[in-house]
């Protein structure tokens, strides 16, 4: 069971706009900055989002990043079939079980 | 960019210790970053397993129990991971990562990048 909550999946056609979410609480999401990470099978995960809505150089613009309260969301417009991987959001839970927690995962599925 | 690589046996005995070393490249240990371990179960997601700071200073996940050691070698450019106790519930794919945890005002800034190609470690007799 993970600390923050993903939906296991979600859909949508090339072109179209995807919204990811990731529900936490005061401790974690609602206190401190969020991260989101691509995976494709077989390789590391990749960062593609920090600090609630910045892009790392070379994500492209189609990436974006927002948070309110304890929950963010990952938004991917333009959708190309390249886009299919797992998504996980990540940020630094403070309560006294301090540490580093991630989401589930979200497999994104590009029709 | 700096470039990390995990090294180390694949398959542990269980009861036995893992232990796996991640050499760090094309950028100094020493710069006044986090280092992390991260595993992922097969089809499963990934868990912080915990991370240390050049001077030494460790993080770790409470869930593992204080099996988890993470040592740091400067000299060599490398830090380390010794997991102890283990069973076939800590077979994964074990990353090493650079991480960064900044406290801002009143909220932390946390994110993981880059991360290693990772290592597969079955436990196993």
């Amino acid at each position: 069971q993970s600390v923050l909550t993903q939906p296991p999946s979600v859909s949508a056609a090339p072109g179209q706009k995807v919204t990811i979410s990731c529900s936490g609480s005061s401790s974690n999401i609602g206190k401190n900055y969020v991260s989101w990470y691509q995976q494709f099978p077989g390789a590391a995960p990749k960062l593609v989002i920090y600090d609630n809505d910045k892009r790392p150089s070379g994500i492209p613009d189609r990436f974006s990043g927002s948070k309110s309260g304890a929950s963010a969301t990952l938004g991917i417009t333009g959708l190309q079939t390249g886009d299919e991987a797992d998504y996980y959001c990540e940020t630094w839970d403070s309560s006294l079980s301090a540490g580093r927690v991630f989401g589930g995962g979200t497999k994104l599925t590009v029709l | 960019q700096v470039q990390l690589q995990e090294s180390g046996p694949g398959l542990v005995k269980p009861s036995g210790t893992l232990s796996l070393t991640c050499d760090v490249s094309a950028g100094t240990i020493s710069g006044g970053n986090w280092w992390s371990w991260i595993r992922q179960p097969p089809g499963k997601g990934l868990e912080w397993i915990g991370e240390i700071y050049y001077s030494g200073s460790t993080k770790y996940n409470p869930s593992l129990k204080s099996r988890a050691t993470i040592s740091i070698d400067e000299s060599r450019n490398q830090f380390s991971l010794k997991l102890t106790s283990v069973t076939a519930a800590d077979t994964a794919i074990y990353y090493c990562a650079r991480t960064a945890h900044i406290i801002a005002v009143n909220a932390i800034m946390s994110w993981v990048d880059p991360w290693g190609q990772g290592i597969l470690v079955t436990v196993s007799s």
